[in-house]
């Protein structure tokens, strides 16, 4: 069964304009974390944000903020005044676990188009 | 602080030959991974090294991929003998212990079996 699902395969955003990215993900553990990175063409994957399982506030970074929904399962990526470098790549990744030996699995993502 | 580095960047060969692949992980960080990401996929877990041991090979193809990071520090992750399929980004990552410390990825190898 799939751990990640990142249900649209592609995005389109207005610069300035704020988008969310959905990510639901799977998981009996109690204890997890979160990750989305950021894939640009040229390959490199960059981290943007993390979410513990248990932390009680969404994870900000800068424009980033993660709208973390714990009973729905769902840790959403929400990029605030868009711009055109933002157009990538994004992953949602899980980390089941804080102890050496658990893997990350990331979702198949979501490619964001940014229009001027 | 300078980031994960991977080298090659580009690596083009035939079936059934051999390619290997380098990284060297910010320095102080223990844990290393490789990643198998196939085109339009998400990155997927070959190996994690915990310093210089295996911590999980589960979805590593053992009949033909090797990798070792012998003195905790760079690693290699070798292909023998190469198929079709094995085309994709090769990326490693490195972080700080193996729990939920973020993972810090490398530029990636594209590797192209012809």
């Amino acid at each position: 069964a799939q751990k990640i699902t990142q249900t649209q395969p592609g995005m389109f955003v207005q610069e300035k304009e704020a988008v969310t990215l959905d990510c639901t993900y799977d998981t009996s553990d109690q204890s997890y974390g979160l990750f989305w990175y950021k894939q640009p063409s040229s390959g490199e994957m960059i981290f943007l944000i993390y979410q513990g399982s248990y932390d009680e506030q969404n994870a900000t970074e800068g424009r980033y903020s993660l709208n973390f929904q714990k009973a729905r399962k769902s840790a959403n990526l929400v990029i605030s005044a868009s711009q055109l470098g933002d157009s990538a790549m994004y992953f949602c990744a899980m980390r089941e676990g804080f102890t050496v030996g658990f893997k990350t699995i990331f979702g198949a993502g979501t490619r964001l188009f940014v229009k001027a | 602080e300078a980031g994960v580095a991977q080298s090659p960047r580009y690596k083009i060969i035939e079936k059934r030959q051999s390619v290997a692949f380098w990284c060297n992980p910010i320095s102080g960080h223990a844990t290393l991974y490789w990643y198998q990401q196939i085109l339009g996929q998400g990155p997927k877990l070959l190996i994690q090294f915990q310093n210089n041991g295996v911590v999980d090979d589960s979805q590593l193809p053992k009949d033909r991929f090797s990798a070792e990071r012998l003195k905790g520090v760079d690693s290699t992750l070798k292909i023998q003998p190469a198929k079709l399929e094995d085309s994709a980004v090769y990326l490693c990552a490195s972080s700080l212990s193996g729990d939920q410390e973020t993972q810090y990825f490398g530029p990636g190898t594209r590797l192209l079996v012809l």
